[in-house]
């Protein structure tokens, strides 16, 4: 069964610790997302990365950091840096060359 | 990418056809249109898109007009199902990995 996952769905951390969110896809596509939105809010672009090893900050990539070791990985660390890191963060993917973005079911950060 | 109005929110009873406008009076030759849709807490789910000429996938059917400065989403035998957040997004084609920007959207509530 094709597609994306991100886990897990709920997440609770102390205030200052970083933490690394999940995401894999094993659709083989080559582009990958993160967005982060917040309630009521449209979705705001963190970090993409169109290959393996290389990624490209977005709007918002201040106290957020990712890696890209696997085609198939694309992980998201929110650091003690990030000042509002309570959000709904959502993993995409998509064939580059293409527009269509899939994405997967998001994880809910909550700091406490 | 070009400005989308969409209106906030409409109802549609359970069974008959859902027809989501969408003005986008400044799309220029190379736009496409793409519709979203956004069930409450998951993650976005592509739903269409086209250039010009009329698409219709297993989901829904996009009508855009012959001056392209407007489209109309339809889904043909709404569910509950179809309750959502329906996003129109125009943007170019760019053959990279590049964000997605979503608007306000329009809030479908799906009735009995």
């Amino acid at each position: 069964d094709g597609g994306i996952t991100q886990s897990p769905k709920y997440l609770f951390r102390k205030e200052g610790q970083n933490v690394t969110l999940s995401c894999e896809q094993n659709l083989n596509h080559d582009a990958m997302y993160w967005y982060r939105q917040d309630p009521g809010q449209g979705l705001r672009l963190i970090y993409y990365s169109q290959i393996v090893n290389d990624f490209q900050k977005g709007d918002i990539a201040e106290g957020y950091s990712v890696s890209r070791e696997k085609k198939e990985s694309f992980p998201l660390t929110v650091t003690s840096a990030q000042k509002n890191p309570t959000a709904f963060y959502l993993c995409a993917s998509s064939i580059v060359g293409t527009d269509t973005q899939y994405f997967g079911p998001g994880t809910r950060l909550t700091v406490l | 990418d070009a400005k989308t109005t969409q209106p906030t929110s409409m109802d549609c009873a359970e069974g008959r056809a859902a027809n989501l406008p969408c003005n986008h009076s400044t799309i220029s030759g190379n736009e496409y249109v793409y519709w979203y849709r956004q069930i409450h807490s998951q993650g976005p789910q592509y739903i269409i898109h086209g250039l010009k000429n009329n698409e219709t996938n297993e989901m829904a059917s996009l009508i855009i007009t012959e001056d392209r400065k407007s489209s109309t989403l339809i889904l043909p035998h709404a569910t509950l199902r179809d309750t959502a957040v329906y996003y129109c997004i125009v943007r170019p084609y760019t053959g990279t990995a590049s964000k997605l920007t979503f608007g306000t959207g329009t809030r479908l509530q799906v009735t009995l």
